[in-house]
């Protein structure tokens, strides 16, 4: 059994470029949550997503930043026009479909925006 | 808005010895608290976890407490070895989706 997977594991963009960030979630798991993690600090929450909705996205910026999980594929994360400051590691998680609390982590996207 | 203050910030302890880290929460309605390790570089791993309705959770060295009324949780970890160093962190499940996790806390277990 898989677990949650993310791809690129590194990705470099220059300033003005768009990211987009993949996650899969583990099998059977359809509620998926982005977080993003600046160096020496702890995970802040960004979205969390059901396949086809966006539940709560209270912790999104209002600008370049959206995610969406359609009903086939994995979850994107898309940063439009990328700045310096979004550089960071970008971790998803996901749990399973009984709602059940236990989030399990993919290995994150160091995205670095040079 | 919610909060999940985590203290210390940095531990260092000699090999042997317990560890123990603190978090408190303001929201009254969160009902779940894992605690997660994550090593230099890697993903964050869930290592135990706490509901509202247990005071105390054991796994081996490691354990965990909740004081409900004073919104307190803490991780205590029993004789430590130095792969027990990494950063752990705190969370906080507030019932509306949204996990809120401490700033960290940097274990330095010395051999």
């Amino acid at each position: 059994n898989a677990g949650v997977m993310q791809n690129p594991r590194h990705l470099v963009r220059r300033r003005g470029q768009e990211a987009r960030l993949r996650c899969s979630p583990m099998k059977g798991h359809s509620h998926v949550y982005w977080y993003r993690q600046l160096p020496e600090e702890g995970l802040k929450f960004m979205v969390y997503l059901q396949k086809e909705n966006i539940i709560d996205e209270s912790g999104m910026p209002k600008e370049r930043f959206s995610a969406e999980f359609p009903k086939e594929g994995p979850s994107i994360l898309r940063i439009q026009q990328v700045v310096r400051g979004d550089s960071a590691a970008y971790f998803c998680a996901s749990s399973p479909e009984d709602g059940a609390y236990e989030q399990y982590f993919g290995p994150g996207t160091r995205l670095t925006v040079t | 808005g919610e909060n999940v203050e985590q203290h210390p910030s940095t531990l260092s302890v000699q090999e042997g010895d317990s560890a123990v880290i603190k978090c408190t929460y303001s929201d009254s309605a969160s009902n779940y608290f894992p605690w997660y390790k994550q090593e230099l570089g890697k993903r964050p791993q869930l290592i135990i976890d706490i509901r509202s309705n247990v005071g105390e959770k054991k796994d081996q060295r490691i354990a965990v407490t909740l004081n409900k009324t004073a919104k307190h949780f803490s991780l205590h970890i029993t004789e430590t070895q130095p792969e027990d160093s990494a950063v752990y962190f705190c969370a906080c499940y507030t019932g509306g989706f949204k996990t809120i996790f401490g700033a960290g806390t940097r274990l330095f277990v010395k051999a």
